[in-house]
């Protein structure tokens, strides 16, 4: 089993939709990531959080570290929110500070 | 400020040729990541260096793959020779320090044949 698993994989929505994205960890974090990926470029760091909320434009992402659990929400879904959105853990206590990723949810909207 | 740079950006190589990366960090990023991305999943990482020393290698298959970071500052990775399996997208990327935000370079698309 992945210590850091999202859902869903492949995301489509309309435009103008609110989307949820979910990840599960595992292990004992100090941090958790959103990243967005999109087609043939590089990987751009949308949030760092480690307790409660961040709001940044239409996105807002919350962790609840009782449950090990985190969402990214995007409000009034644009088809330029189309990307892979990647949800990545800095494992507790560990010296590196590496990241270990999830798989990725697809999310593609359309017009 | 210019961000992580890397190159070359798309790279096509038979089986059991060899090939190399190279990679920029953020001007002042003492920390340096490599990983691979293989379609269809999150990044792994590969090699991390702190300055010009290897922080963490435990996932990079040393048998064909070399990395390097001789002056602390730009990174090279190197694979020799590659298989088929080695076709993945190999992004770089940089932090201030061990434990800071990642910032993360457009990557290396190789593609074994």
């Amino acid at each position: 089993k992945n210590e850091v698993e999202q859902s869903p994989q492949n995301l489509t929505a309309q435009e103008g939709e609110f989307i949820t994205i979910n990840c599960s960890y595992s292990v004992g974090i100090s941090a958790l990531h959103w990243l967005q990926q999109h087609p043939g470029g590089g990987i751009v760091s949308l949030f760092m959080l480690s307790s409660g909320k961040k709001k940044h434009g239409r996105l807002i992402a919350t962790i609840n570290i009782q449950e090990k659990h985190s969402s990214l929400h995007i409000t009034a879904s644009h088809p330029r929110d189309s990307a892979v959105y990647i949800c990545a853990v800095t494992r507790y206590g560990g010296s590196q500070g590496n990241l270990i990723f999830g798989k990725g949810t697809k999310l593609s909207v359309k017009p | 400020e210019a961000g992580v740079a890397q190159s070359p950006r798309y790279k096509i190589i038979e089986k059991r040729q060899s090939v190399a990366f190279w990679c920029n960090p953020i001007s002042g990023h003492a920390t340096l990541y490599w990983y691979q991305q293989i379609l269809g999943q999150g990044p792994k990482l590969l090699i991390q260096f702190q300055n010009n020393g290897v922080v963490d290698d435990s996932q990079l298959p040393k048998d064909r793959f070399s990395a390097e970071r001789l002056k602390g500052v730009d990174s090279t990775l190197k694979i020799q020779p590659a298989k088929l399996e080695d076709s993945a997208v190999y992004l770089c990327a940089s932090s201030l320090a061990i434990s800071y935000e990642q910032y993360f370079g457009p990557g290396t698309r190789l593609t074994v044949t």
